[in-house]
């Protein structure tokens, strides 16, 4: 089963930032949190991970907190394009498969 | 550097046939993981193969068997396919990086299998 909560859909204006919350209050120390999308009938698309510290890419940034036990994708500027499902998922280092839950559905309005 | 494709990209079949999908990986990868994804679901971990060897496998049946070959493209079949088969399956390929460094998943754009 997933280890992360997520909100089922949220909505974000053209132009504005996305904010994507994740609970993963059972992480333990050495799972790293991913982010993945999913665009309508695509495959999963990587964003971003991170361990501890805060990561910034040319996609987004993401955030954890001190203790851990929630992170935040922000997508900076959002686009049409960026509407999609938002999967977060924490995961030991190494080849270990990714175990994804329900995720939350962004729809990006104009 | 060329993604991850998949072969078919859609296909019916009927209850009981047997089905083989495709997969390439990226140029480079040398693990490739299936995963099936039901409509309104997220993806679910079929297995994984790495330097043609199984190396991890979710609560799927043994009718789900795979193979990878030495460029590192990959096979997934299914056996006596059932209804509850539809759904999307993905494959993603990784970098098995000596010293469990985490890696990144790159996933191709599916195949929609349809049994009726």
């Amino acid at each position: 089963d997933a280890k992360t909560t997520q909100p089922p859909s949220m909505d974000c204006a053209e132009g504005r930032a996305a904010n994507l919350p994740c609970n993963h209050s059972t992480i333990s120390g050495n799972e790293y949190v991913y982010w993945y999308r999913q665009i309508h009938s695509q495959g999963p698309q990587y964003i971003i991970h991170g361990l501890k510290n805060n990561e910034t890419n040319e996609m987004a940034s993401l955030i954890i907190t001190e203790d851990r036990k929630s992170s935040t994708l922000i997508l900076p500027h959002a686009t049409l394009r960026d509407t999609a499902v938002y999967y977060c998922i924490v995961r030991y280092s190494g080849n270990t498969p990714l175990v994804f839950g329900k995720g939350t559905r962004l729809s990006v309005i104009a | 550097e060329t993604g991850v494709t998949q072969s078919p990209t859609h296909l019916i079949k009927t209850r009981g046939q047997q089905v083989t999908l495709r997969c390439s990986s990226q140029s480079g990868h040398n693990t490739v993981s299936w995963y099936q994804q039901a409509l309104g679901q997220g993806p679910q971990f079929i297995f994984q193969y790495y330097r043609e060897e199984e190396n991890g496998r979710g609560n799927f049946p043994p009718r789900f068997s795979g193979l990878q070959f030495p460029n590192y493209s990959s096979e997934l079949n299914v056996n006596a396919l059932e209804l509850d088969d539809s759904a999307l399956y993905l494959c993603a390929s990784s970098l098995d990086l000596t010293g469990g460094r985490d890696n990144e998943q790159f996933f191709g754009p599916g195949t929609r299998l349809t049994v009726l």
